[in-house]
């Protein structure tokens, strides 16, 4: 099943299933929107990214909606495997190419 | 193969000294940035330099200072200044391809 709902600091997951992971954006100017996934230790690493031109983006198992009108972001993860489990940040450019970082998910999927 | 250095991955200082945090890229990226991430928070924005010989304040700028003398390098110092500064350091590049993140290094004051 999905577990949807506002932004929680916590998502526990069984493997198989759908993952959907919600972020609020502060700034309605920003027109550039990243997901970042975190390991523990490590440096984030990019998953996909989106433009304030379009509403929907698809990747491998990954899929990242935005809606401009309620300035937010989501974040779907189909099949979620054990691999999956780390702390995913969504990232908004704002002026002068910098980044703002939400205040991340940790993702858990239990086998 | 291109990427981000960053050095040491951990890193002690004692109270009251600078200490200089390393970020090297060859990714012939101009912008690079400096983040601050601590336990169970996002990434917060200490410094940003968008070209050589030039940087601008983020959102934590205090207690630390930044130089861009050349563009493969941005390194970070952490002052006496800051007041708490074990922490999670990031550092990053950018162009129009996206951005890209280091490894990070680890500062635990003792």
């Amino acid at each position: 099943g999905e577990s949807v709902g506002l932004h929680l600091p916590t998502l526990s997951v069984q493997e198989g299933d759908n993952s959907i992971i919600n972020c609020a954006y502060s700034n309605s100017a920003s027109d550039y929107f990243i997901w970042y996934k975190q390991e523990s230790g490590k440096g984030p690493q990019f998953i996909i990214d989106i433009r304030s031109n379009m509403d929907k983006r698809q990747g491998q198992r990954v899929t990242v909606l935005l809606n401009k009108t309620v300035k937010h972001l989501s974040l779907q993860i189909a099949a979620t495997q054990p691999g999956d489990s780390a702390v995913y940040f969504c990232a908004e450019e704002t002026s002068g190419s910098r980044l703002t970082f939400g205040e991340g998910t940790q993702l858990t999927v239990n086998p | 193969d291109g990427g981000i250095t960053q050095s040491p991955k951990y890193l002690f200082r004692k109270e009251g000294q600078n200490v200089t945090l390393s970020c090297e890229q060859n990714l012939n990226h101009d912008a690079m940035y400096w983040y601050r991430q601590d336990p169970g928070q996002g990434l917060r924005l200490i410094y940003y330099s968008q070209i050589v010989n030039d940087f601008q304040k983020g959102d934590i700028a205090e207690g630390y200072s930044v130089s861009r003398e050349k563009k493969e390098s941005f390194p970070l110092t952490v002052t006496s200044a800051q007041k708490n500064p074990t922490a999670f350091y990031l550092c990053a590049s950018s162009a129009w391809q996206g951005y890209t993140f280091g490894s990070g290094t680890r500062l635990t004051v003792v």
